[in-house]
């Protein structure tokens, strides 16, 4: 099934400091979703991204999907201790099977 | 919208025993999902229902689990002779009827923790 890997697997920042997630795949995905999971808690939906060489914002995130749509990043700017939890990004393959990345756990230190 | 709501939250159970979980989606969503999640790793995608059709079964999925959801609001994922290996918390998500594809906005639901002793 599609496999995708995501990269660091944990990241320590110092709270003010940006943080980036890469999703990677071998090959082309139709769609990517980002999700967010609190500690002790459920993934939380954040974002979708369809087209080639997509970006979106929301306030200090911002989601990148690939010009060959085989990647994908998040990227926190100035973190706070909110952000912290990890970040899975998600997708199908053609057989609508879905999977996540093996996440990206973020810690801010304050 | 009361959210997705999962039953029981925790279940613990011997080894050889059956154990049956419950999920409520959001009321107008048509897609429910199940996965299951192990510490420190992403969600495993199980199954897949669009209304009360089951359209995707992962390999995970194996002959001792089932899944249904008779009259596509509810669903209910039933392990048969539990092993130690089925530890895990096994997550619900719904999500709503009008975009085609699977991969979009899902809602989850808190979760039921099993544990095989």
């Amino acid at each position: 099934g599609q496999q995708v890997m995501q990269i660091p697997q944990y990241q320590h920042v110092q709270e003010g400091e940006d943080f980036t997630t890469y999703c990677n795949s071998s090959t082309t995905l139709s769609n990517i979703q980002w999700y967010k999971q609190r500690p002790g808690g459920h993934p939380v939906f954040l974002i979708q991204l369809v087209k080639s060489g997509e970006v979106k914002k929301q306030k200090r995130l911002t989601f990148q999907f690939g010009e060959a749509k085989k990647n994908s990043s998040l990227h926190i700017t100035a973190t706070q201790t909110t952000d912290v939890g990890t970040y899975f990004c998600q997708t199908n393959n053609a057989g609508n099977m879905l999977t996540f990345g093996g996440g990206t756990r973020l810690m801010v230190k304050p | 919208d009361t959210g997705v709501s999962q039953d029981p939250r925790h279940k613990i159970t011997k080894r050889g025993q059956n154990v049956t979980f419950r999920c409520d989606p959001i009321s107008e969503h048509n897609r429910l999902y199940w996965y299951r999640q192990t510490l420190g790793q992403g969600p495993e995608f199980l199954t897949y229902f669009q209304n009360e059709a089951q359209l995707e079964k992962s390999r995970l999925l194996s002959d001792r689990f089932s899944a249904e959801r008779p009259k596509g609001s509810f669903s209910t994922l039933e392990i048969q002779r539990t092993e130690q290996g089925d530890s895990a918390m096994y997550l619900c998500a719904s999500s709503s009827v009008e975009r085609t594809q699977p991969g979009h906005e899902q809602y989850f639901g808190p979760g039921t923790r099993l544990t095989v002793t």
